[in-house]
């Protein structure tokens, strides 16, 4: 069945460096993504709707230039963490809609800024 | 923005147990979306709800959206330890677009 993958699952990162984190359509194109973030025993929060060809869409209060959003290809969107702080630390987790609109999320990316 | 309220937040309960998880909604949603989540992993989904007053049943699972489609519940019969989890409802904004709630987080002890 159709699949979307995230990578790396875990990273841990210097606080003022940069982490990219990739978000795959592994068999079916994806014009539109998604991600959120998760905070410990939270629920998810949606950040911003990543589009192919365009710029993204972020949610209010998301930082645009700290979370960085670029959907290079129908079946990839990558979302960087710029200088990165440990409060940034976050589950992170993305979804994309296959053309039915059966929706399928990510296995998450945990972020650990130190 | 559409507000969606779970309750209650956390639920402790001993297998055998029977449990009931509500969403409330301050407005309409095409459709809601029910999910469980295991620490470390992607949201999956349990159940779509789409017409008021519709009730699905998934195993010892049954799911109710209400009639004026703002509110929906979960219930579960005699819960397993393999139920423990986060349960998220979502209400479904546009195409893939999902607005969750809080979230309840489910324990069933042996």
């Amino acid at each position: 069945g159709a699949v979307v993958s995230q990578h790396p699952s875990r990273v841990i990162c210097k606080s003022g460096t940069s982490v990219k984190i990739e978000c795959r359509s592994l068999d079916f194109q994806a014009t539109t993504m998604f991600w959120y973030r998760q905070f410990p025993k939270k629920s998810l929060m949606l950040m911003a709707t990543s589009n192919e060809g365009s710029k993204a869409t972020y949610e209010q209060g998301v930082e645009k230039d700290k979370f960085l959003i670029n959907h290079a290809s129908l079946t990839l969107s990558t979302l960087t963490v710029t200088s990165a702080h440990p409060e940034d630390s976050s589950f992170y987790i993305c979804s994309a809609p296959q053309h039915t609109g059966e929706l399928f999320f990510g296995e998450g990316s945990r972020l650990t800024v130190l | 923005t559409q507000l969606l309220e779970q309750s209650p937040q956390f639920l402790s309960i001993q297998e055998g147990e029977n449990l009931t998880v509500y969403c409330n909604s301050s407005s309409v949603f095409s459709s809601l979306q029910w999910y469980r989540q295991e620490p470390g992993e992607g949201p999956v989904l349990l159940v779509t709800v789409v017409t008021g007053g519709e009730v699905k049943k998934l195993k010892r699972l049954t799911f109710q959206f209400g009639d004026a489609r703002k509110d929906s519940s979960l219930h579960i019969t005699a819960a397993q330890p393999g139920d423990t989890g986060l349960y998220l409802c979502a209400g479904v904004e546009s195409w893939g677009k999902l607005q969750f709630g809080a979230g309840t987080q489910v324990v069933v002890t042996p």
